[in-house]
């Protein structure tokens, strides 16, 4: 079945230490994007790419960098993860932006 | 600006009760899209339905069913026949139909609505 998948499900780092989520997709959907869910909240999205197009949301913290290197990946880099980044990432894909997003499973991050 | 309000932060309702799970929005465009996703306890938002602002039709889907009222500015849920895996966060989301490409596809969502269903 086409999907959206992300690996790894839970991620423990330490305070500062850099961390790597995936993201991969076999929709061949040309946007992906990466949110960030806290407890009891919302996703809030940091940023997505139209196929290498980027866009970073206006408060997305420098902390937190993307890489696309072709349509079926993206990475999300949390350069220096500090206690408050603790959260699930959920990455999503669409068609296009007049379309659905379809959401992996998410990565729950954890920092010590 | 585009905002979505989800007033009910918590419902509750016993197996087989009908429930309707309210969202309002608001918005200047006058195109633009409305969602709902689901998102049980394992944390993946599963998508529901889309909806075109053009598009008034009231929509069914086995249990589910969506009515949309520009009047209202209301694309309320409703559940029939609840079920215990009918529990989950429910998200109701907005997004721009045109616009600029920083804004195009973002999704504007309410808070959330917790649904549980007691057997």
């Amino acid at each position: 079945d086409a999907m959206v998948i992300q690996n790894p499900r839970y991620q423990v780092t330490q305070f500062g230490k850099p961390v790597t989520l995936s993201c991969s997709q076999t929709l061949n959907h040309n946007v992906m994007y990466w949110y960030q869910q806290k407890s009891s909240q919302a996703p809030k999205l940091l940023f997505h790419y139209y196929d290498k197009d980027f866009n970073n949301e206006a408060d997305t913290p420098d902390n937190f960098q993307s890489r696309r290197p072709n349509t079926s990946f993206c990475f999300l880099d949390i350069r220096s993860p500090g206690l408050g980044d603790a959260a699930m990432y959920l990455c999503a894909t669409s068609e296009g932006f007049r379309y659905e997003q379809y959401f992996g499973p998410g990565t729950r991050l954890t920092v010590t | 600006a585009q905002k979505v309000t989800q007033a009910q932060t918590e419902i509750s309702v016993v197996e087989k009760e009908d429930v309707t799970l309210d969202c309002v929005y608001e918005t200047r465009d006058t195109t633009y899209y409305l969602f709902w996703y689901k998102q049980p306890p394992s944390g993946e938002l599963v998508f529901l339905i889309r909806r075109n602002s053009f598009d008034e039709q009231n929509e069914i889907s086995g249990r589910y069913s969506w009515n949309f009222q520009k009047s209202t500015s209301s694309f309320n849920f409703t559940i029939t026949a609840s079920q215990v895996v009918d529990s989950a966060v429910y998200f109701c989301a907005l997004s721009e139909a045109q616009g600029r490409v920083t804004t195009l596809g973002r999704l504007y969502f309410g808070r959330g609505t917790q649904l549980t269903v007691w057997p």
